[in-house]
């Protein structure tokens, strides 16, 4: 069966300091995988996706990046955090089924 | 553009009634729509997934498409305390995307 992982499960950080989160899955090959922000008491948001190693599509412009530097790794980076950028981050990992399958986020608060 | 659109609640039912949570989408090209439920502070898990018109029934959990009104609904029968949740509406315009609704906040009394 297929697992995704992420980390770390939470997170506090000062403004201006760099982000790194990491997403891994287990169990299945060239997944569709997806990077999802959620504010408090609000929708997902939608980051980055990507079809395939190296393949990025961003959503929203922003001070964050992401990278897919192996099949099954997805990584969401960014060089200064704002304020802003607190919130729930959610990994997700998909196939042709258009489903999507959420890892258990990371919780940032930059203070 | 592509909305997903839920009425955010709170949705109050007493337990064992039956929960009718809705959710209406914009994009006439979408194919594919999803129900996850997300306790507070944990991630969303996808519960029900549908594609064709009519109902698609999985235990307590009945999902409702009907793609010329384009409306997607969720009935929880028998309504359980550990059902009280935020459930989101998700639709698939034919991309690898999914667009998300807020979500409704559902609250089951005991």
């Amino acid at each position: 069966s297929q697992t995704i992982h992420q980390w770390p499960a939470t997170l506090v950080q000062p403004v201006g300091s760099p982000l790194s989160l990491e997403c891994t899955v287990e169990g299945t090959s060239n997944p569709n995988l997806y990077w999802y922000r959620q504010a408090a008491g609000r929708g997902l948001q939608l980051l980055f996706y990507s079809v395939g190693i190296g393949q990025i599509s961003s959503e929203v412009p922003q001070n964050l990046s992401a990278s897919r530097p192996q099949d099954r790794q997805f990584i969401l980076s960014s060089k200064k955090l704002l304020l802003s950028d607190s919130g729930f981050y959610l990994c997700a990992w998909g196939q042709t089924s258009y489903e999507q399958y959420f890892g258990p986020g990371t919780r940032l608060t930059v203070t | 553009q592509k909305e997903v659109e839920q009425n955010s609640g709170p949705l109050s039912v007493p337990e064992g009634a039956i929960a009718s949570l809705n959710c209406t989408y914009s994009d006439r090209g979408s194919q594919s729509f999803f129900w996850y439920r997300q306790y507070s502070g944990k991630s969303p898990e996808l519960i029900m997934s549908i594609y064709s018109n009519g109902d698609k029934e999985d235990g307590r959990f009945t999902a409702q498409l009907n793609k010329a009104s384009q409306y997607v609904s969720l009935l929880i029968r028998d309504s359980q305390p550990s059902d009280s949740a935020t459930y989101l509406c998700a639709a698939n315009p034919g991309a690898n995307n999914l667009f998300f609704g807020t979500g409704t906040r559902l609250t089951v009394i005991p």
